[in-house]
């Protein structure tokens, strides 16, 4: 069971350069999520994606765009990478218990981005 | 948005001991908390959660507790291992699932 898997792990850009991040969870969940991990500020929520076809805004929207492809697949876009950029990003998706309440979140490894 | 935190930077255990690591919250809407482990080079994996309508509850080896009146949460880690080491982080969430995270607390075991 694989569980969330990102591609790629690792990552140089030059500024300007354009890039997307891909995910993938094989645990059919409804809920997927993309986060960025600076030191000392914990994870920040960049979008997230409620249910296929569905995306909405969390905490640092600001330069990222993201695609909910299918249940399986959400990807982050970096249409024009700057340096304030440069982050570990990782990608997590949750289900619905029997309760109807939510499950925790489940991450992959992560992506670490370095733009020069 | 409203904030989690947590009271310990780091915190260094020996082998053996017993580990507490606390978090405090903001958000009085909260209902439902999660503890993540972090090891270097890896995403956050979960540990154990609760719900709002409890104040403790057990893993293995774990045991995390809720106290909603001074809004604290805090993690207890049984004859903490080598293998404990990490970061950990507690996160909270009201309705939507989006989760808030704290900045993290590094637990070092001492051999």
């Amino acid at each position: 069971n694989a569980g969330v898997t990102q591609t790629p792990k690792f990552q140089v850009l030059k500024t300007g350069q354009s890039m997307t991040l891909q995910c993938a969870q094989d645990m059919n969940h409804n809920s997927m999520y993309w986060y960025r991990q600076d030191p000392g500020m914990g994870l920040r929520l960049i979008y997230y994606s409620a249910s296929e076809g569905t995306t909405d805004k969390g905490e640092v929207p600001n330069g990222y765009n993201v695609s909910r492809l299918n249940k399986r697949e959400f990807s982050l876009r970096l249409e024009s990478a700057a340096p304030s950029q440069t982050s570990v990003y990782f990608c997590a998706s949750s289900g619905t218990g029997e309760t109807g309440k939510d499950q925790p979140q489940h991450f992959g490894d992560g992506t670490r981005l370095s733009i020069l | 948005g409203e904030s989690v935190g947590l009271h310990l930077p780091t915190l260094s255990v020996q082998e053996g001991d017993n580990s507490i690591i606390n978090c405090a919250y903001s958000n009085s809407a909260s209902d439902y908390f999660i503890w993540y482990k972090q090891e270097s080079g890896k995403g956050p994996q979960f540990i154990i959660d609760i719900r709002s309508n409890m104040d403790k509850r057990q893993g293995q080896r774990v045991t995390v507790l809720l106290n909603k009146t001074v809004k604290h949460l805090s993690l207890q880690i049984a004859a903490t291992q080598p293998g404990d080491s990490a970061v950990y982080f507690c996160a909270e969430t009201s309705t939507t699932n989006r989760l808030a995270f704290g900045k993290g607390n590094q637990v070092v075991v001492i051999p």
